[in-house]
């Protein structure tokens, strides 16, 4: 498997804190947003989602905050660890025609210990 | 479960050939899907299937085709690779398309075209 990400922003936690990235999305008619988390090597993998009539939803560790006034998106992981350390993307599912998925172009998290 | 499996991992091409990516899942899933990713972009979209025997065009369809004769299988053909199809492409299955923001992706296949 492969993953890209040559250029991407990057967000550096120490282990044990508080990460959160951010996204911006487009489409204000999408009425779903989702996480998604890649590893090096490997295919992206869900992680949260959010409805759109919703501004906020918890997971285990993760919390997804929806603002559609400002189009934004953000994930929250709570107490990092070095197996977070991956590439994230914020996708938006278009409700359009074929519910497609519009990605953004992703962050990588660093974790050290 | 297999989930989404993708051959080959790596490929290297010569502009003008052609090849087949596979992608198979096990997951009966109705919906499958491929997309390119290209450093400091997101995924997008290349074609998609909602079930046998439909399939229709995502955001960037130019220059590959695509066929769904069974519910496991959706390949993904280079008609004439190009540079600009340099690339690693994913394939991804969910449920149904209802459920497209739960999409499994498969591993990826690092294409080069020279």
């Amino acid at each position: 498997g492969e993953s890209v990400g040559l250029h991407l922003p990057t967000l550096s936690v120490q282990e044990g804190d508080n990460s959160i990235i951010n996204c911006a999305y487009s489409n204000s008619a999408s009425d779903y947003f989702i996480w998604y988390k890649q590893e090096s090597g490997k295919g992206p993998q869900f992680i949260i989602d959010i409805r759109s009539n919703m501004d906020k939803r918890q997971g285990q560790r993760v919390t997804v905050l929806l603002n559609k006034t400002v189009k934004h998106l953000s994930l929250q992981i709570a107490a990092t660890q070095p197996g977070d350390s991956a590439v994230y993307f914020c996708a938006e599912k278009d409700p359009g025609g074929y519910n497609k998925l519009i990605f953004g172009a992703g962050t990588r998290l660093a974790v050290h210990p | 479960n297999a989930g989404v499996t993708q051959t080959p991992k790596f490929q290297v091409l010569k502009t003008g050939q052609s090849m087949t990516l596979q992608c198979a899942q096990d997951m009966n899933h109705e919906y499958m899907s491929w997309y390119r990713q290209d450093p400091g972009m997101g995924l997008r979209l290349i074609h998609y299937s909602v079930g046998a025997g439909i399939t229709d065009q995502g955001e960037v369809p130019n220059g590959y085709n695509v066929s769904r004769s069974t519910t496991e299988d959706f390949p993904l053909r280079l008609l004439s690779a190009a540079p600009s199809q340099t690339s690693v492409y994913f394939c991804a299955s969910s449920y149904s398309t209802a459920t497209v923001n739960e999409q499994y992706f498969g591993p990826g296949t690092r294409l080069t075209v020279t």
